[in-house]
């Protein structure tokens, strides 16, 4: 299957700093990826769906200015934490979909995550 | 609201007891259900797509099935190896193909 990479797999910062998290697709061209966030023990959280070459789409109560991604190739999203605090402490995983087989038939493929600890 | 709810939340299971997972969906559209298996302090792999009632597929010890409204993801014969947590996820029509999970089921196989 597709593989999708992400950067650093484990961080940890100083409250107040920003901290960003590259997500690369490695042998697909993805024009959406997806950002979400994991708490302990809790299912994914979609946090944003970037699309390449244009604005992200933030869910609701998702920081846009808190959250900022950028898309610029078909294969690197970025996520970057700003001002991190220790309630951002979590566990970020991007995901990019494989648009091989049309419009229905796609699937995501999700990187191996991001650990964040802020102090 | 589109809603996705797994059952159980956690299954314990001696090695080579089958059992099945279950994935109930309330959505206004479906375009595709997904089945992932999640180790610990990693990113969700994938197993499945199915998108259509009646739709059936198979990865060595893991068969998933879909009704018009569940999924069924079956365990024949589980190893130690299995012990996971498996997410099943819905896409529904949209602009941006947005996806929507479950909250799993942590699955442990015990030799």
């Amino acid at each position: 299957g597709a593989v999708v990479s992400q950067h650093p797999s484990r961080v940890i910062c100083k409250s107040g700093t920003s901290v960003k998290i590259e997500c690369r697709s490695l042998d697909f061209q993805a024009t959406t990826m997806f950002w979400y966030r994991q708490f302990p023990k809790k299912s994914l959280m979609l946090m944003a769906t970037s699309n390449e070459g244009s604005k992200a789409t933030y869910e609701q109560g998702v920081e846009k200015d808190k959250f900022l991604i950028n898309h610029a190739s078909l294969t690197l999203s970025t996520l970057t934490v700003t001002s991190a605090h220790p309630e951002d402490s979590s566990f970020y995983i991007c995901s990019a979909r494989d648009p091989a087989g049309g419009a229905i038939q796609e699937t995501q493929y999700f990187g191996p995550g991001t650990r964040l600890l802020v102090l | 609201e589109d809603q996705v709810t797994q059952s159980p939340e956690a299954l314990r299971l001696q090695e080579g007891e089958s059992s099945s997972l279950n994935c109930s969906y309330t959505v206004s559209g479906l375009r595709g259900l997904f089945w992932y298996r999640q180790d610990p302090g990693k990113g969700p792999e994938f197993l499945f797509t199915l998108y259509s009632a009646g739709e059936e597929k198979e990865k060595e010890r893991l068969k998933a099935t879909l009704t018009k409204k569940e999924s069924f993801l079956h365990i024949t014969a589980p190893k130690p190896e299995d012990s996971a947590t498996y997410l099943c996820a819905v896409r529904t029509p949209g602009g941006y193909q947005k996806v929507t999970f479950g909250t799993g089921t942590k699955l442990q196989v015990i030799p």
